[in-house]
């Protein structure tokens, strides 16, 4: 089984709103990542989780703020967004040793 | 720097005919290589990678790519194109301790009937 899950699929939210995207992946991967994709742009790299552990802060402002509560969960609160944040949001698995990613489905973000 | 280039922004073919999108990369170590599709509004799918031995890969839905170390390529092709092929494809290339992949900008591909 190579399946990311991530909730919810769509989320609208003003800019004073707090949030969160979840995502959980049973695939015993140790390594979890967040990405941001604008439409018709590659994915860009936000954080990266390994062993639970953030590794990876690509300068994201700190209204992003990452959790990982245990191996297999990791969730993205969102707090005083902007509407330029409104994107897509992905979340992706992979072994610590490998760099084969699996995708899921993403959640459709839009700040108002 | 690492850095994947996709020539191809936009590229329409018939149903039935072959398909070569291409991927060409810059990187200092042996590269693992991926191809990825995403269909509108979803998540990306892996169709296949590379990380070491026989450089012509098979992956999934009929694609295969083959890494030309000499070209620093690694060009994604399937023999005949069906309508539901019709997506965005990522190239990407990956290694080294951080687990970043580096995309590609894409090559959106369209199917006529």
């Amino acid at each position: 089984d190579t399946e990311v899950t991530q909730t919810p699929k769509h989320l609208v939210m003003g800019m004073t709103n707090k949030k969160s995207l979840k995502c959980e992946q049973h695939m015993g991967h140790r390594a979890m990542y967040w990405y941001k994709q604008k439409a018709k742009k590659p994915p860009e790299l936000m954080f990266v989780y390994s062993y639970e552990k953030l590794s990876i802060n690509e300068s994201v402002p700190s209204r992003f703020s990452p959790e990982c509560p245990n191996s297999s969960l990791l969730n993205l609160h969102l707090h005083a967004l902007q509407p330029e944040d409104s994107a897509l949001y992905l979340c992706a698995s992979s072994q610590e040793q490998t760099y084969e990613q699996y995708f899921g489905p993403g959640t459709r973000l839009t700040v108002t | 720097a690492q850095s994947v280039t996709q020539p191809d922004i936009h590229i329409t073919v018939s149903e039935g005919a072959s398909l070569e999108l291409r991927c060409n990369y810059s990187y200092g170590a042996t590269p693992y290589l991926f191809w990825y599709v995403q269909s509108p509004g979803q998540g990306l799918q892996l169709l296949l990678k590379y990380f070491s031995g026989d450089t012509l890969v098979q992956g999934i839905k009929g694609f295969e790519a083959e890494f030309k170390r000499s070209q620093s390529s690694f060009n994604l092709r399937k023999p005949s194109v069906h309508w539901s092929d019709a997506a965005e494809y990522f190239c990407a290339v990956g290694g080294g301790a951080t687990n970043k992949l580096i995309f590609g900008t894409g090559t959106l591909l369209a199917v006529q009937p």
